[in-house]
């Protein structure tokens, strides 16, 4: 299957920072990619849909302020957490869509 | 609306057959699963589409029945390996590309 690398796996901020992850598929290119949020023992849910060369979709409750998304190429989008708080602490994961999707290894944000 | 996955863990030792159900209050367009180790990004399993075949992956196959809504994930003659987190993601029409809903998971736990 293809690959989509996550970097960087781990984060430790302090509160007020703000922290940029960036999701690549390393062998095709990504039209869309989707970012997804988990906490422990649950299901991952939906934050948004990253468009190469156009505006993220955000689902309802996300704040689009807060999470900023850029997809600046086919093989790269970017999710910069603002201004970061103790409870946006999470598992965050990116996937990029061919027929399924394929998720990246995430990356583990804490907020001290 | 989140799909909802049943039962919520599975116990089983090495040999033994599981089956994992996914059922939706809505039409679906496909239904997708994946197994997630702790810690770690989920992993592709199959995709099941409206009007399509059961599918199978090696000794796990699944089937997709369109007017219950709901699709079933069977594990046979378990491995330790198959030990994770199953999650299904449906999809609700064939224009999101992609965009799925997840359900709040399966823990399975095959021991020797």
């Amino acid at each position: 299957g293809a690959v989509v690398s996550q970097h960087p796996s781990r984060v430790i901020c302090k509160s007020g920072t703000s922290v940029k992850i960036e999701c690549r598929s390393l062998d095709f290119q990504a039209t869309t990619m989707f970012w997804y949020r988990q906490f422990p023992k649950k299901s991952l849910m939906l934050m948004a849909t990253s468009n190469e060369g156009s505006k993220a979709t955000y689902e309802q409750g996300v704040e689009k302020d807060k999470f900023l998304i850029n997809h600046a190429s086919l093989t790269l989008s970017t999710l910069t957490v603002t201004s970061a708080h103790p409870e946006d602490s999470s598992f965050y994961i990116c996937s990029a869509a061919q027929w399924e999707q394929f998720f990246g290894p995430g990356t583990r944000l804490t907020v001290l | 609306q989140q799909p909802v996955q049943s039962p919520q863990a599975v116990i089983l030792r090495e040999g033994e057959d599981a089956v994992i159900n996914c059922s939706s209050s809505k039409a679906l367009y496909s239904v997708h699963w994946y197994r997630q180790k702790h810690g770690e990004a989920p992993v592709f399993l199959m995709i099941l589409l409206k009007g399509g075949e059961q599918m199978r992956h090696e000794k796990i196959s699944a089937s997709f029945n369109e007017k219950k809504q709901q699709s079933s994930l069977y594990l046979t003659a378990s491995q330790l390996s198959y030990s994770g987190t199953y999650f299904c993601g449906t999809e609700r029409d064939g224009t999101s590309y992609g965009k799925l809903t997840f359900g709040q998971g399966t823990i399975l736990t095959v021991h020797p």
